[in-house]
């Protein structure tokens, strides 16, 4: 079966400790997105990647890190610069980079908690 | 950049009624509607998109949302509702100049009454 998987499901993160979240498509899409969920504000984007090896800040990159060293894999990292992560991330892939019309496929997300 | 307004955060309904529940973007610019259903702790899925041609689109489990460019709205309706349609639904939208990025609304939780 072709979709995005993301693990871990559920993750905690200690004060100060760098957590990595992963994303994986079986699509052979060239785009791939993380975005940040929290109740009452919609999604918003974290960072993008059109191809392997370039990504781009999304709307609120700050205490976050990402690379595409393949392109089925787009892995985000939460860093201790990251005050207030708790959160549901959710993943996402499109077809063709730089086209405004291809649907974003979505993961399952990982909640993200602060112990 | 794109605004999206989801006016209610959330809409109760009763089983086998009908519902709208409403988007409105901010820019007149050639636009792409979309609609998300997202159930408790999962993922987004697609429930219908708009590119072009007629204004009214059909998409999965019984949903429709029509396209009004003068109102810059993009509203989606299901003329009688199953328990099972008890979600948060998304609207975005994404533009010519903005490639690949998705504005999303903040969602509307439905919640469907026996």
């Amino acid at each position: 079966d072709g979709g995005i998987t993301q693990s871990p499901k559920y993750l905690f993160r200690k004060e100060g400790q760098n957590v990595t979240l992963s994303c994986e498509q079986n699509l052979n899409h060239d785009a791939m997105y993380w975005y940040r969920q929290d109740p009452g504000q919609g999604l918003r984007l974290i960072y993008y990647s059109q191809i392997v090896n370039d990504f781009q800040k999304g709307d609120i990159a700050e205490g976050y890190s990402v690379s595409r060293e393949k392109k089925e894999s787009f892995p985000l990292t939460v860093t201790s610069a990251q005050k207030n992560p708790t959160a549901f991330y959710l993943c996402a892939s499109s077809k063709r980079r730089g086209s405004t019309q291809e649907t974003q496929y979505f993961g399952p997300g990982t909640r993200l908690l602060v112990l | 950049a794109q605004s999206v307004t989801q006016l209610d955060s959330q809409v109760p309904v009763f089983e086998e009624a009908p519902v709208e529940l409403r988007c409105n973007y901010s820019s007149s610019v050639s636009v792409y509607l979309f609609w998300y259903v997202q159930y408790p702790n999962q993922g987004l899925q697609l429930l219908l998109k708009y590119l072009s041609g007629s204004t009214l689109v059909k998409g999965i489990n019984g949903f429709e949302a029509e396209f009004n460019k003068s109102q810059t709205s993009f509203h989606l309706r299901k003329p009688s509702v199953h328990i099972s349609d008890t979600a948060e639904y998304f609207c975005a939208v994404s533009d010519l100049y903005n490639f690949n990025k998705f504005y999303f609304g903040s969602g509307t939780k439905l919640n469907v009454k026996p």
